[in-house]
């Protein structure tokens, strides 16, 4: 059964503060991506990553970055944090032809 | 670009009635639809994709090209049915490891 881990549930900052949500997946996947999800818009796309160092932007990527120096491994930074950044943050892998695997999701309040 | 609606925040429905979630997408090329579904408290997991054409827990969707929709279907609801549910849209060919998300049905099913 594949495993996507996020290492925080739950996730206080404050405004301007870097903040570094991790996600880690255990079985090899190529694909990689980070969602937020807000009540009334879904899940939206803020980046992926198809490959170790390949990332590219999703529909809303401003304000955050992201690193994939291992495959196992895709972290989503906030440069920054604001208050609009409050959210619950979703990673997701994929192999090929599989449906998306997803953690149990981050909760990030910035106060 | 590809867009995919879903038109009911919330729907309620009793048990033991038929259940229809909408899902009308908008996208050029050829299309893969996804139902994906997030239980209380747990992860969102995929419910059933229209390549595949089986049914999940009851539930089916059949892909309308001409209408532009995949509408989920169960004849009959039961309590553990209440959830969110996401319809979700993958492009095939360049691009394809994206996937778009509705904005969500919440199903609420009274006994």
């Amino acid at each position: 059964d594949v495993k996507v881990t996020q290492s925080s549930r739950y996730l206080v900052k404050r405004t301007g503060e870097k903040v570094f949500l991790e996600c880690v997946q255990d079985m090899d996947h190529e694909n990689m991506f980070w969602y937020r999800q807000d009540p009334g818009l879904g899940l939206r796309l803020i980046y992926f990553s198809y490959d170790v160092k390949m990332k590219e932007k999703g529909d809303i990527p401003e304000g955050y970055s992201v690193s994939r120096e291992k495959k196992e491994r895709f972290s989503l930074i906030l440069e920054s944090a604001s208050t609009n950044q409050t959210s619950m943050y979703l990673c997701a892998s994929r192999g090929p032809n599989s449906p998306l695997h997803f953690g149990n999701g981050t909760r990030l309040t910035v106060t | 670009a590809q867009r995919v609606t879903q038109p009911e925040k919330l729907l309620s429905v009793f048990k033991g009635a038929p259940v229809e979630l909408k899902c009308n997408y908008s996208y050029s090329g050829s299309p893969e639809l996804f139902w994906y579904v997030q239980y209380s408290r747990q992860r969102l997991q995929l419910l059933l994709r229209h390549i595949s054409r089986e049914s999940i827990k009851g539930f089916t969707a059949d892909l309308n090209k001409g209408e532009t929709s995949f509408h989920l279907k169960k004849p009959f609801a039961q309590e553990e049915d209440s959830a969110m549910y996401y319809c979700a849209l993958r492009t095939l060919g360049g691009g394809g490891n994206k996937l778009t998300f509705g904005t969500g049905t919440q199903l609420k099913v009274e006994l």
